[in-house]
Parts: structure tokens; sequence; C-alpha cells
């Protein structure tokens, strides 16, 4: 089975600052990589696919980059509507899925 | 607009089962696939597995195979999730989702299944 570490487990920043999320697959997913943000109470929300595409009305200060087994998500300038957990999550040619254990992002 | 509107919270004793519907509307059904996702307390995402809407093929998650069953009624395009001999770790939100191109593009609200004694 394909693992997922990210790091960090969180991190604290101020608003406007750039913030940086590394996620790193067991073996080479190719891009098969994409990027969700989930806030308290509420479901995952779909922000980057195939590793840097950008879904549909998610705003462009998210952006994601990588391939084969490292990849990076990075907000360009943090909101306080961004403070969310960020996961990663891979998935293969059999639709098998696996997601990083995630990364608590906080305004400091 | 999509969406996916699951059933209501669940209490269950250990050993029992639950199941749990998705109905999904503003798309077309068998055209997608609906993956599984839960969430235990405080705890991050675990993939359940996937059903294919238009054949029913199914993938489990390698720890759950024996004790979980996905199913879809094309006819109310509907989707279910049934875990059997619940344990009090199987407490959780379980959560199902739209399955495009690898994606998980649309979630359901999440519906609480509590196993207690």
């Amino acid at each position: 089975d394909i693992q997922m570490t990210q790091s960090p487990s969180s991190l604290s920043a101020s608003v406007g600052d750039r913030v940086t999320i590394t996620c790193q697959a067991s073996q080479d997913i190719s891009n098969y990589l994409n990027w969700y943000q989930q806030k308290p109470g509420k479901a995952p929300k779909l922000l980057i696919y195939d590793a840097s595409n950008l879904e549909t009305g998610v705003p462009s200060r998210f952006s994601g980059s990588g391939s084969g087994t490292d990849f990076t998500f990075t907000i360009s300038s943090l909101q306080p509507e961004d403070i969310a957990t960020y996961y990663c999550q891979q998935y293969d040619n059999l639709l098998i899925f696996t997601f990083g254990p995630g990364t608590k992002v906080d305004i400091k | 607009q999509v969406q996916l509107v699951q059933s209501g919270a669940e209490v269950k004793k250990p050993g029992a089962s639950v199941k749990v519907s998705c109905k999904a509307s503003g798309y077309t059904f068998t055209s997608y696939g609906i993956s599984w996702v839960r969430q235990a307390p405080g705890q991050g995402l675990e993939w359940m597995g996937w059903i294919s809407a238009y054949n029913g093929n199914t993938n489990y998650a390698q720890k759950l195979q024996g004790r979980v069953t996905m199913t879809t009624d094309t006819s109310t395009s509907t989707a279910y999730m049934e875990l059997r001999s619940l344990r009090s770790d199987d407490t959780a939100v379980y959560y199902c989702a739209r399955v495009g191109h690898g994606t998980c593009d649309y979630w359901g609200q999440g519906t609480l299944v509590t196993v207690s004694s």
C-alpha cells in the first residue's frame, strides 16, 4: 500500500504570510495527488486536483506543484478564512485512495 | 447543483451493523462513483472504499475487507454503506463523496455513527 506523509503536522502563520505544506508518497504516484481543505465540523472541500490544477471556484492564492513522490501545497497570502486542516490524497488506477495525516493551519 | 444528502445519526451497540445512505441529485448518478470516507473524533480522514454507480464494481480498504459492503440503487440515485460487527473504534463521522477522475469533488454532510454499549 502507498503511504502518505505530510509536514508540518501543524503551523501558525500571520495574515498575509506565504504558507507551504509538503506531502510525500512512499512510491511514485505520478501526478495522482489532490489537496483538500477541511474546516471544523464541515465536510472536506477539494482545492487542487492532479497535483497542480485549481478546482473551479477556488481562490487563486491556493496552488499545488510536484510529481512522482514529492508535492507542495502553497497559500500565497494567508487569509483568516483559510484556518483549516489541509489533507493530501493520492489515488491509483484502481481508485484506491490514501489520505495524508493532515496539516492544521492556524493564525498567529 | 450537485448535492449528496446523507441519512441521520445512528447509535449502535458493539457487534451490531449500521447502514448509511447517500442520496445524490443534480448530476447523472451512473456517470460517477461514490467513495466513503470516515473521520474518528479528532482524527484525520480514512478512505473506506469506492463503488462504481455505473456497474457496481467496488474496491474496499484492506482493513475493512469482510466488514463493509457498498451498494447503489440507480432507480433512486442512492448509495449505501453497511458496516458490520461494529466496535467502539468505528465511532466516527461517515462521509460519502462523488468520485470523478480520482477526486472526491462533492461531499455529503456527514453521518455520525456512535458505537457504545
